[in-house]
């Protein structure tokens, strides 16, 4: 596609309960980037891959959070028994290589609201 | 101390006039630094970077770095209702490899 995908747009969600948020990447950028956005505040590093393997994963707050990227394109993150502190704007970016990645292209977010 | 600070604002503006957004930084091995655009429910992009001390312009935007004192701007002249937005500093720590770090940005509301 044109640009970074991310799906769904919206979830709400009940506390405890499993969700998915889905990120397609410019087509050809190897960089991926999850970062979350709450309120106020600015993006908050959450994982990088470089292809398929998780560069760095040191921003993800817990073993509650997982990300995958299984093929070096789509990628998901995982959120296990969610809690209200976890409701924010899930944003995925893309980069063409990761070095220098101020070029980072922005997908729209999903916004996760956990009840 | 945060490793990134902006004033959150909301800076007020009138059309017309220079908007001067202000950054400093906690790293001192940042070599790269980048603004971003975030307009109200809408995703970052990009506006510019910065590598080296002084000024970089491009079009209405100026960046500004000064790496001794760790301080960062961007300046907008002739600043527009469209520039209303929030404005993102995201230094490129050394330590933190391929991951910008950014402050919680400045509120710019532009006047017409």
């Amino acid at each position: 596609g044109a640009g970074v995908s991310q799906t769904p747009s919206n979830k709400v969600t009940e506390k405890g309960k499993y969700v998915e948020l889905r990120c397609d990447p410019i087509s050809g950028h190897t960089a991926l980037y999850w970062y979350r956005q709450s309120l106020g505040q600015g993006p908050e590093f959450l994982i990088y891959f470089q292809g398929t393997g998780a560069a760095d994963d040191s921003g993800l707050p817990n073993d509650r959070f997982f990300a995958v990227r299984p093929e070096g394109s789509v990628s998901t993150l995982k959120i296990q028994r969610t809690e209200r502190g976890d409701s924010a704007v899930y944003l995925c970016a893309s980069s063409l290589t990761g070095i220098g990645p101020g070029e980072l292209f922005f997908g729209e977010g999903s916004r996760l609201t956990v009840l | 101390q945060k490793e990134v600070e902006q004033n959150s604002g909301p800076l007020s503006v009138p059309e017309g006039a220079i908007a001067s957004l202000n950054c400093t930084y906690s790293d001192r091995g940042s070599q790269s630094f980048f603004w971003y655009r975030q307009y109200s429910g809408k995703s970052p992009e990009l506006i510019m970077s910065i590598y080296s001390n002084g000024d970089k312009e491009d079009g209405r935007f100026t960046a500004q770095l000064n790496k001794a004192s760790q301080y960062v701007s961007l300046l907008i002249r002739d600043s527009q209702p469209s520039d209303s937005a929030t404005y993102l500093c995201a230094p490129l720590p050394m330590e933190y490899g391929n991951k910008l770090v950014f402050g919680a940005g400045t509120i710019l509301r532009v006047k017409s």
